[in-house]
């Protein structure tokens, strides 16, 4: 069982460049959404997704765009990377319900801004 | 959003018992507790969650107080394997708004397991 896949899992870029990290789930789970943590921080939502067609702001969406054309990926893109943007971005998915709300975790991407 | 407090870190010995706590002073009556945790160099995973009544599975209990301002993650017999940051968040249930579909973490609690 695959469950949620993030690729690139590694990816090093230079100031302004553009990457998309995507995030893939084999659960048919309509909620999707984009975390990243910092050292000593936590987790902290990005951007989030309840359903295909439709993305909503989190804690701290600037600099990041989303998208989910597709139920199963939601993507996460970068137009012009800086280093306050170095850090590990994990996805998530879950059910449509009141009574779970179980969040799979993806293993994490390690993005570095040079 | 309602928010929760937890220690930065707590300590424990390998086979004991550990109780990891979290404050939820101004939770909602629609607000379920979560309990995730997260080992080194991997992505979160669930460990349990509840509404009112304490709960268990086979990773962990869950007592929550009787005014749900405040909850308790228990390990029965703490394991190396168990050493990770625990988080406490609380989701709301209700279908109004975006409130239903966030799910915010903390910092969590550090815990250490001595062998």
């Amino acid at each position: 069982n695959a469950g949620v896949t993030q690729t690139p899992k590694f990816r090093v870029l230079k100031t302004g460049q553009s990457m998309t990290l995507l995030c893939a789930q084999d659960m048919n789970h309509e909620y999707m959404y984009w975390y990243r943590q910092d050292p000593g921080m936590g987790l902290r939502l990005i951007h989030y997704s309840v359903g295909e067609g439709t993305t909503a702001k989190g804690e701290v969406p600037d600099g990041y765009n989303v998208s989910r054309l597709k139920k199963q990926n939601f993507l996460l893109g970068l137009e012009s990377a800086a280093p306050s943007q170095t850090s590990v971005y994990f996805c998530a998915s879950r059910q449509q319900g009141a009574s779970t709300g179980e969040l799979f975790f993806g293993e994490g991407s390690r993005l570095t801004v040079l | 959003d309602a928010k929760t407090t937890q220690p930065n870190s707590m300590e424990s010995n390998e086979e004991e018992p550990v109780h990891l706590p979290c404050n939820h002073s101004t939770i909602s009556g629609t607000d379920y507790i979560h309990w995730y945790r997260q080992l080194p160099s991997q992505g979160p995973e669930y460990v349990i969650h509840g509404l009112t009544s304490n709960v268990n599975n086979r990773m962990a209990s869950l007592a929550i107080a009787e005014d749900r301002k405040s909850s308790t993650l228990i390990l029965h017999r703490a394991t190396l394997r168990d050493a990770a940051v625990y988080y406490c968040i609380l989701r709301d249930v209700r279908n109004s708004g975006g409130s239903n579909y966030k799910l915010t973490f903390g910092k969590g609690t550090l815990l250490t397991v001595n062998p």
